[in-house]
């Protein structure tokens, strides 16, 4: 079964940092560009970011709301998706998924991991 | 940046009816478009990609028409489990990504 399987999610202070994986199963994440989307509260979805695939530099996207905070970055050897979050406001608490994205649509999400931001 | 606005923002229909939701594209994007259906407390799923093309393993009811700014997701003959909310997604100009607000199906 194809699968995405995201961790990390949980309580943090505004201003702190926490750090998101995402792990496939069932295929390879290597040829893949990958996203972060995430949906606050009773929210629409807001999209985060996008890595491209090593054919494409690894390079990365950002949504404005995040750029210079956020960082995305993978390790295809391990089939894993990361998302480095600093400086957390708490307009950034959101259910986190990573997504697989393919030629015409962002086909495969994980279920989701929850983060948090209070004091 | 291209701005997805759906409507209306909720839907109530009874099921077997039938439900017509819309997405407006504030320019062009071709047919680079699609719907994602959510139920609570799970992931978004795919069901339509490119407008009209239904993903693997949705059902015929759905159904995705459309072209330049304006797109439409019909389906056909509502069931229980069709009862969600559902998002619209362009493609075509990134970054950024944009989705739809979104639609409320709720049962009448």
């Amino acid at each position: 079964e194809v699968q995405l399987v995201e961790s990390g999610g949980g309580l943090v202070q505004p201003g702190g940092s926490l750090r998101l994986s995402c792990v496939s199963s069932g295929f390879s994440l290597s040829d893949s560009y990958l996203d972060w989307v995430r949906q606050g509260p009773g929210k629409g979805l807001e999209w985060v970011g996008r890595i491209r695939n090593k054919a494409n530099s690894y390079t990365t996207e950002y949504a404005a709301s995040v750029k210079g905070r956020f960082t995305i970055s993978r390790d295809d050897s391990k089939n894993s998706l990361y998302l480095q979050m600093n400086s957390l406001k708490t307009e950034d608490a959101a259910v986190y998924y990573c997504a697989r994205v393919t030629g015409v649509a962002i086909d495969v999400w994980g279920q989701g991991t929850l983060v948090t931001v209070s004091s | 940046e291209i701005v997805l606005t759906q409507s209306p923002a909720t839907l109530s229909l009874s099921p077997g009816e039938r439900a017509t939701l819309s997405c407006r594209a504030s320019q062009s994007i071709s047919n680079k478009l699609g719907w994602y259906q959510q139920k609570p407390g799970q992931a978004p799923r795919l069901l339509i990609y490119d407008t009209s093309n239904r993903a693997t393993g949705i059902p015929a009811r759905f159904s995705g028409s459309g072209s330049g700014t304006d797109f439409t997701l019909t389906i056909s003959s509502l069931q229980p489990e069709d009862f969600a909310v559902y998002y619209c997604h362009q493609r075509a100009s990134w970054p950024p990504v944009t989705f739809g607000g979104g639609t409320k199906v709720e049962i009448k």
